[in-house]
């Protein structure tokens, strides 16, 4: 079974730490996304992919860095927790997009993270 | 810009009924559209995909249509039961190669 794996559940993070999530997928996808979500304002994209070392901004990308070393690994940093980063984060991959073929995305289970 | 938004935003129903999600987009100009479920704090599943070139996809009790010219998508679940309850977003997929997603449908099946 195809997997996107989020290392953590839930956290709980000190304003101002240094905040790591990491994301693995097994299925070779080329494209992976760091989103947020957050009730009212539903899924908001932060960052994107779409190969080893190369990074996109998203539509909210302040307060966020990424990292994509190795194609299966995407990690979302928050340089310095702030308690308006307090949300549900979704990290998700999907196959770049080719002629003829375009792939849906597979999303994992989600991290849950509170900054006080 | 792509806006998408979903009908209703709330929906109780009783068990067995079949009930139809709306979806709608502004910009035509989509290279697929997906039907995610969502539990309450848990990720998204993925639940169906259509291409811009198809009219419609079915998975079970699932059945997804698309209207690109009209900028419409519907998801038809048939005999509905409590292990639906779920909210569903929709989603659309470009050429810029992110998902625009809808703001969801909160289903409740009652038994």
């Amino acid at each position: 079974d195809v997997k996107v794996t989020q290392s953590s559940r839930y956290l709980v993070k000190r304003t101002g730490e240094k905040v790591f999530l990491e994301c693995v997928q097994d299925m070779d996808h080329e494209n992976m996304f760091w989103y947020r979500q957050d009730p009212g304002l539903g899924l908001r994209l932060i960052y994107f992919s779409y190969d080893v070392k190369m990074k996109e901004k998203g539509d909210i990308p302040e307060g966020y860095s990424v990292s994509r070393e190795k194609k299966e690994r995407f990690s979302l940093i928050l340089e310095s927790a702030s308690t308006n980063q307090t949300s549900m984060y979704l990290c998700a991959s999907r196959h770049h997009v080719r002629r003829g073929a375009n792939y849906g995305y597979t999303f994992g289970s989600g991290t849950r993270l509170t900054v006080v | 810009k792509q806006e998408v938004t979903q009908i209703p935003a709330a929906l109780s129903v009783p068990e067995g009924e079949n009930l139809v999600l709306n979806c709608s987009f502004t910009d035509s100009a989509i290279y697929n559209l997906q039907w995610f479920r969502q539990d309450p704090g848990k990720g998204l599943t993925s639940l169906l995909l259509i291409q811009s070139s198809q009219r419609e996809q079915t998975s079970g009790r699932l059945n997804a249509s698309l209207d690109k010219s009209s900028g419409r998508s519907t998801l038809y679940i048939a005999a509905s039961q409590p292990g639906d309850s779920a909210t569903y977003l929709c989603a659309v997929g470009g050429a810029t190669n992110k998902l625009i997603f809808g703001t969801g449908t909160l289903l409740a099946v009652q038994p």
